[in-house]
């Protein structure tokens, strides 16, 4: 059964700096990883699919790797800003189970 | 999210009570997914639906819960008598094809959930 993990639980950094968050799961027989962000009392937003055969994936200031071997995920956020602040969730895909989140990094980004 | 139309966005319900939760996704989409999140825990699996047809239930909860999809309208998530613990954010989603084009494979996208209180 898929396990997916997220360190760290919570990230505070001041304006501008560049960050990394992680995202471990526990089978890598898998079809796709996604990212995504939730504002408080808010749905959920994509910002990032990683399909099992690709290595990494990037959007704006976002750039999302995929090491499937190791069952591991980065979230790398650029020049990070305070409307970045928000929960960041990784989702796994997996053979014939269906989407399994991982607990989520809290971010906060202080001006 | 404009793809997915969840309603109400807030429910509030006695112990007892039913709580109904719909689901509206973009013509064209035939299947959609249930999550559920619970007040600082994540989002947990439940139900997995096509048209007429239930896919995978095996996050639902054994009592009380029901999950369907019609052939018209939305996707219905109904708790029958409803107990504080369910007091949750419940969150519809649906998947994208992938290249390959299997129905739920691909990128998935949530609508912005409704929230049930129990009181």
């Amino acid at each position: 059964k898929q396990e997916v993990t997220q360190i760290p639980a919570a990230l505070s950094v001041p304006e501008g700096e560049n960050l990394v968050l992680n995202c471990s799961f526990t089978d890598s027989a898998i079809y796709n990883l996604q990212w995504f962000r939730q504002d408080p009392g808010k749905g959920l937003t994509s910002l990032l699919l990683i399909q099992s055969s690709q290595r990494e994936q990037t959007s704006g200031r976002l750039n999302a790797s995929l090491d499937k071997s190791s069952g591991r995920s980065t979230l790398y956020i650029a020049a990070s800003q305070p409307g970045d602040s928000a929960t960041y969730l990784c989702a796994v895909n997996s053979y014939g189970q269906n989407f399994v989140f991982g607990p989520g990094t809290r971010l906060s980004v202080l001006p | 999210n404009a793809g997915v139309m969840q309603n109400p966005r807030h429910l509030v319900r006695r112990r007892g009570q039913e709580a109904r939760l719909r689901c509206s996704p973009m013509k064209g989409h035939s299947h959609v997914y249930w999550y559920r999140q619970l007040p600082e825990e994540g989002l947990k699996f439940m139900v997995y639906l096509q048209k007429e047809n239930i896919i995978d239930e095996s996050g639902m909860p054994k009592e009380r819960f029901s999950a369907e999809f019609p052939k018209e309208g939305p996707s219905i998530l109904r708790i029958q008598q409803v107990v504080r613990g369910d007091s949750a954010a419940y969150f519809c989603a649906i998947s994208e094809l992938s290249p390959r084009g299997a129905p739920n494979t691909g990128e998935l996208f949530f609508g912005e959930g409704s929230r049930l209180t129990v009181l």
